[in-house]
């Protein structure tokens, strides 16, 4: 299997964009997932598929790829996104085994 | 709504065994793929076990692979984990996890957790 890289922290001030990578060497032609998790809360989904939002996610919240590196942006930053930050994706294959990221703090300043 | 409510987590030595329990519920749970998802204190999350909606293929990490065994019983619309051969970095709140109904799993809805605590 492989290592997905995030970096372990982000900080922003409110109303900037903030900018979370997850790299892997090769990342497989498979999709890319966002959870967004704050404390003592399970995850929460925020983008599958690279791009697309999940359900019920302010449109602030946004995922593009580029290459082997995929990003979360989150524009015009609120207090409330303050969290841990996860990516997701899948074995080769396409299928199991799921893999994470280390996880990026965000933290607004 | 759909719900997930995770269950028998506790403290057990070294050596152990525990099962762990997940009861879903407000959506067609035979139709899912399930997964568990662990994490441990401060530390990022580890996907742990996953199995068709069916339970027909089952899929592990190779951190519990022949200590751990993921089933489901869809009559009862509940997800199971057998975790036996405990260890202590084996501790971490173990979450359930719904898929979404793609090839590459990911999941849309989460279990609140349950603290598993391996030790002495």
């Amino acid at each position: 299997s492989y290592e997905l890289t995030q970096p372990p922290s982000v900080s922003v001030s409110p109303g900037q964009t903030a900018r979370i990578t997850c790299s892997a060497d090769a990342l497989p032609k498979q999709y890319a997932y966002w959870y967004q998790q704050k404390p003592g809360q399970a995850p929460v989904l925020v983008i599958y598929k690279d791009s697309e939002r999940a359900s019920g996610i302010p449109e602030r919240f946004s995922g593009s790829r580029s290459g082997t590196t995929v990003t979360l942006t989150i524009s015009g930053v609120q207090a409330e996104d303050e969290a841990d930050y996860y990516c997701q994706s899948a074995d080769s294959s396409g299928t199991y085994p799921v893999v994470f990221g280390g996880g990026t703090k965000l933290t607004v300043l | 709504e759909v719900q997930l409510l995770e269950s028998g987590g506790g403290l057990v030595q070294p050596g152990g065994s525990l099962r762990l329990t997940c009861a879903a519920s407000g959506f067609t749970f035979s139709a899912y793929a399930m997964s568990w998802v662990r994490q441990a204190p401060g530390k990022g999350l580890e996907w742990v076990s996953g199995i068709s909606g069916r339970g027909t293929s089952t899929y592990y990490a190779d951190s519990v692979k022949g200590r751990f065994t993921v089933s489901r019983d869809n009559s009862k619309n509940t997800l199971y984990l057998q975790m036996n051969s405990l260890r202590a970095d084996d501790t971490a709140v173990y979450y359930c996890a719904k898929a979404r109904l793609t090839v590459t799993p990911n999941f849309d809805c989460w279990g609140q957790g349950t603290l598993v605590t391996v030790s002495s």
